[in-house]
């Protein structure tokens, strides 16, 4: 069965970097994309971005271009979400989500990981 | 970017009672690309149908959706307890991609 599994809650102080990770079975990796959803304390979905498994392309939202940064190791099956200059409200879930979309990402997303708590506080 | 608009904000009905939810877009939803989600309290969501209409692998037959370019419903036919829910709408046919803010269904 497909399973999408993320690594545990972090707490970063605002300046800082966090690099969350989405570790895939059940699945031929790179046949898919994975795409990053935040969802900030008690509000909605938030889109972040995509990548390709397959070849490593990506499309960012453009209110996190230059601070996110998403790859993968095929090796591995692993999918990283790496997002710097951490502020407050970046305070949220982080989720990845297995996305149809492998050569472009307009595409939905039909499995996601159990989500990672990433606190940013002074 | 494509807005997405759901209402009502919350929807209060009994077990048993038919729900309806709308999602309205800023601009056409590019080949009605349309997805709902369910999310319950601490967990991550679940895919319920996409394409505006089609159901994904798994979901039960009381959940449907329809529309077309800005106008999209989601109807659950007759609720269960287990329906009790946030659901969101996102539209994945132009970038960004785009959620709806989410209507609450409680139990009244």
């Amino acid at each position: 069965q497909v399973q999408l599994v993320q690594s545990g809650a972090e707490v970063k102080k605002p300046g800082a970097s966090v690099k969350v990770s989405c570790k895939a079975s059940g699945y031929t990796f790179n046949s898919y994309g994975i795409s990053w959803v935040r969802q900030a304390p008690g509000q909605g979905l938030e889109w972040m971005g995509w990548i390709s498994a397959y070849n490593g392309n990506t499309n960012y939202a453009q209110k996190l271009q230059g601070r996110v940064s998403m790859t993968t190791d095929t090796s591995t099956s692993t999918a990283y979400m790496d997002l710097r200059s951490l502020r407050s409200d970046d305070t949220a879930v982080y989720y990845c989500a297995r996305d149809l979309g492998v050569y472009t990402s307009i595409s939905h997303f039909d499995y996601w990981g159990q989500g990672t708590l990433v606190t940013v506080s002074s | 970017e494509i807005v997405l608009t759901q209402s009502p904000g919350t929807l209060s009905l009994s077990p048993g009672e038919r729900a309806t939810l709308s999602c309205r877009a800023s601009q056409s939803v590019s080949n009605n690309y349309l997805a709902w989600y369910q999310q319950k309290l601490g967990q991550a969501p679940r895919l319920l149908i996409y394409g505006a209409s089609s159901r994904a692998t798994g979901i039960p037959d009381r959940f449907s959706g329809s529309g077309s370019g800005t106008d999209f419903t989601l109807t659950i036919s007759r609720l269960e307890p287990e329906d009790f829910a946030v659901y969101y709408c996102q539209q994945y046919g132009s970038s960004p991609k785009t959620f709806g803010q989410g209507t609450k269904v409680e139990i009244k």
